[in-house]
């Protein structure tokens, strides 16, 4: 079974100061990643994903998503935070193979003071 | 936002009732999904389809139904609803399970 942890129920960060969201997955096979940001009584909005290639993926707003294969993780980053950047944050994982549906992570809740 | 509505927005019902969801869709993408989205879980899949009548059941599909007779409609059912069925309900789409996938503005459901 897939799976995804996200270690860090909230960050706190400075804004102007860079941000990491932590995020570690399990999956058979090579994965597919993906973030997704949740503003307040919003939907999900996509950020960026991960299918193969580049280790480095950049996204929506200025983020950016390392994948690192041996230590199974998908850390979304960015370099100098914002106010508005303040919102739940969810790393999701599938696998390569038929019809695997995405799994997420708790979520993450990124504050950022001003 | 992508072109996905939900209806209603806010719903509360008494339990034992049914309840039905709807999500409609105008960007013709064949899969279509059902979450709920619970404090302390993240969001958890319901059932999905992967076309018209095709469906298949997610993680946590007891006591739902779902159903897609067109491409653009995808209905969930709480046959007889439950205080544990208190949540809130996203629709999400996409073209290929490998791709993103796009979310409505989901349901606000409370069952009293």
């Amino acid at each position: 079974a897939q799976s995804v942890a996200q270690p860090e129920d909230q960050v706190n960060v400075a804004e102007g100061n860079p941000l990491t969201v932590k995020c570690t997955y399990s999956v058979s096979g090579n994965p597919y990643l993906f973030w997704y940001v949740q503003y307040p009584n919003r939907g999900l909005q996509f950020l960026l994903k991960y299918i193969t290639g580049d280790n480095l993926v950049k996204g929506s707003y200025g983020f950016e998503a390392e994948f690192n294969k041996s230590q199974t993780s998908f850390h979304l980053k960015k370099p100098s935070a914002l106010v508005s950047d303040s919102a739940l944050y969810f790393c999701a994982v599938r696998g390569t193979s038929g019809y695997s549906t995405l799994t997420f992570g708790k979520g993450t809740m990124l504050l950022v003071s001003p | 936002d992508a072109g996905i509505t939900q209806s209603p927005r806010h719903k509360v019902t008494e339990t034992g009732t049914p309840v039905t969801l709807r999500c409609h869709q105008t960007e013709n993408h064949r899969y279509m999904y059902w979450y709920r989205q619970d404090p302390g879980h993240g969001l958890r899949l319901i059932h999905y389809s992967y076309g018209v009548k095709d469906t298949d059941k997610g993680e946590v599909s007891d006591g739902y139904s779902v159903s897609r007779s067109k491409t653009e409609d995808f209905l969930l059912t709480l046959e007889s609803a439950t205080s544990s069925q208190t949540s809130v309900y996203f629709c999400a789409i996409s073209r290929d399970p490998a791709y993103e996938q796009y979310f409505g503005p989901g349901t606000r459901l409370t069952v009293t």
